[in-house]
């Protein structure tokens, strides 16, 4: 299977940027999501990147991926306290089921 | 977009009884469903795939008797948790994919997931 990690916390001020990292080891992931959960709730998709791209930005959401280093990356750019909450990177493949997911990563927002 | 409904989303129960966990999706088909199990300050740890007329597949290490799943229709699949002891206290979340071949576009779609509390 595949193992994703990922630094279990991070804490950055109001209005700063935020980077969450995640690693990866199988190469055959086509599909490589983020999602943010809430304190008591499921899973929200923020955004996603195909295996073809390297970056993709969605408002103040910018996704890298760097394939060569089986490495993904979240920017939240001018982060908000309402940002505070778990990302979970994820990563599937064409035509199979399950998701595979990274540990989670804790962001703390400091007002 | 896609809507799964999950209940309920906090239940209490004695240890030794069953409960019964409902995933819905409201607004497609879902072809098959997920059951994760997810533990305090850790990942999500997938249970079982579920697939609408079939067996639920489980994951190795979980037991297919105590976590019973049904998948009867294709917007709706069931988890009961038997003979609940403590251990089993957890947050269990369910999501529901169309077609897998869509990728994210039908993508992974989650519940608001049940925090099961066995005392």
């Amino acid at each position: 299977g595949e193992d994703v990690e990922q630094s279990l916390f991070l804490s950055v001020r109001e209005g700063d940027s935020s980077v969450i990292n995640c690693t990866y080891t199988d190469s055959s992931s086509t599909y490589l999501y983020w999602y943010k959960q809430e304190p008591g709730a499921g899973l929200q998709l923020l955004t996603y990147i195909f295996s073809n791209m390297d970056m993709k930005q969605d408002q103040r959401l910018t996704v890298l991926l760097n394939k060569k280093d089986k490495h993904l990356s979240l920017r939240i750019a001018d982060t908000q306290t309402g940002d505070s909450a778990i990302y979970f990177c994820a990563l599937g493949q064409t035509g199979a089921n399950n998701l595979f997911f990274g540990t989670g990563t804790r962001l703390t927002v400091i007002p | 977009g896609a809507v799964v409904s999950q209940h309920p989303s906090r239940v209490i129960c004695k240890s030794g009884t069953s409960v019964k966990i409902e995933c819905r999706s409201l607004d497609f088909q879902a072809t098959t469903m997920f059951w994760y199990r997810q533990f305090p300050k850790q990942s999500l740890m997938l249970m079982a795939t579920s697939n609408e007329g079939s067996k639920a597949t489980y994951e190795q290490g979980v037991e297919k008797d105590k976590f019973l799943i049904n998948h009867a229709s294709l917007t709706l699949s069931t988890l009961t948790v038997t003979s609940a002891h403590p251990e089993d206290s957890s947050f269990y979340i369910c999501s529901a994919i169309q077609n897998p071949r869509d990728g994210p576009n039908y993508g992974y779609t989650f519940g608001s997931g049940t925090r099961l509390t066995v005392v």
